[in-house]
């Protein structure tokens, strides 16, 4: 079993849509978690962190439920530049320091 | 404030081959990490280095030397490419290795070898 799990889609839907992503993490020692974004053929960049409180950026909401080792993505109101992959990251503490990336969930928004 | 950078930005080699990619940042990040990103896979950790000085392996070192040159820049090295070395490599770098915040990523280098 993979260590960070993402659907890999692709996700296509229309303008204006609201679409959910969602991750599950296996280790119970994950301390600390975040949304990548990386469009075609270029660097991965922090959409945003995820607390476990919930956190919103704009039309973007994360969540993290702990108990049940998901965390998710929210994007509200799509735009056609929100096309991308987005990548679950989380980063472990078990002795040593260790950074886990999801292999992505590409979004296909059209007009 | 550039960030991150690697060079080159595009590679091809031939079985056999040797090169070196460089990173550089400017942040002042203690760590920095080698990754790279197949197809369908996520990114997959080469070797990193905590702080100046040290090295470490990450998941898939097989292949690969690096050296901390100093505390900006960092090197990758293969040695004697291999086709199964055809990927998307990026640098990245961070504060500190140990702790929650997040890494910064070169624009990457995408490296064929036939």
């Amino acid at each position: 079993r993979k260590e960070v799990e993402q659907d890999p889609g692709p996700f296509n839907v229309p303008e204006g849509a609201t679409v959910a992503f969602n991750c599950t993490y296996s280790n119970s020692a994950s301390q600390s978690f975040f949304w990548y974004r990386q469009d075609c053929r270029k660097e991965p960049k922090l959409l945003m962190s995820v607390y476990s409180s919930g956190n919103e950026d704009g039309r973007f909401t994360a969540q993290l439920n702990r108990a049940s080792q998901y965390i998710s993505l929210l994007i509200r109101d799509s735009k056609l530049s929100d096309s991308a992959t987005y990548l679950c990251v989380v980063n472990l503490n078990t002795g040593g320091f260790k950074t886990i990336f999801g292999a992505g969930t590409r979004l296909f928004v059209k007009a | 404030n550039a960030g991150v950078t690697q060079t080159p930005k595009f590679q091809v080699l031939k079985t056999g081959q040797s090169m070196t990619l460089q990173c550089a940042q400017d942040m002042n990040h203690n760590s920095m990490y080698w990754y790279r990103q197949d197809p369908g896979m996520g990114l997959r950790l080469i070797y990193y280095s905590a702080s100046e000085g040290t090295t470490d392996k990450g998941e898939v070192p097989n292949g690969y030397n690096v050296s901390r040159l100093n505390k900006r820049e960092f090197s990758l090295r293969l040695e004697s490419a291999a086709p199964s070395q055809t990927s998307v490599y990026f640098c990245a770098s961070k504060w500190t290795s140990v702790g929650p915040d997040t890494q910064y990523f070169g624009p990457g280098t995408r490296l064929t070898v036939l």
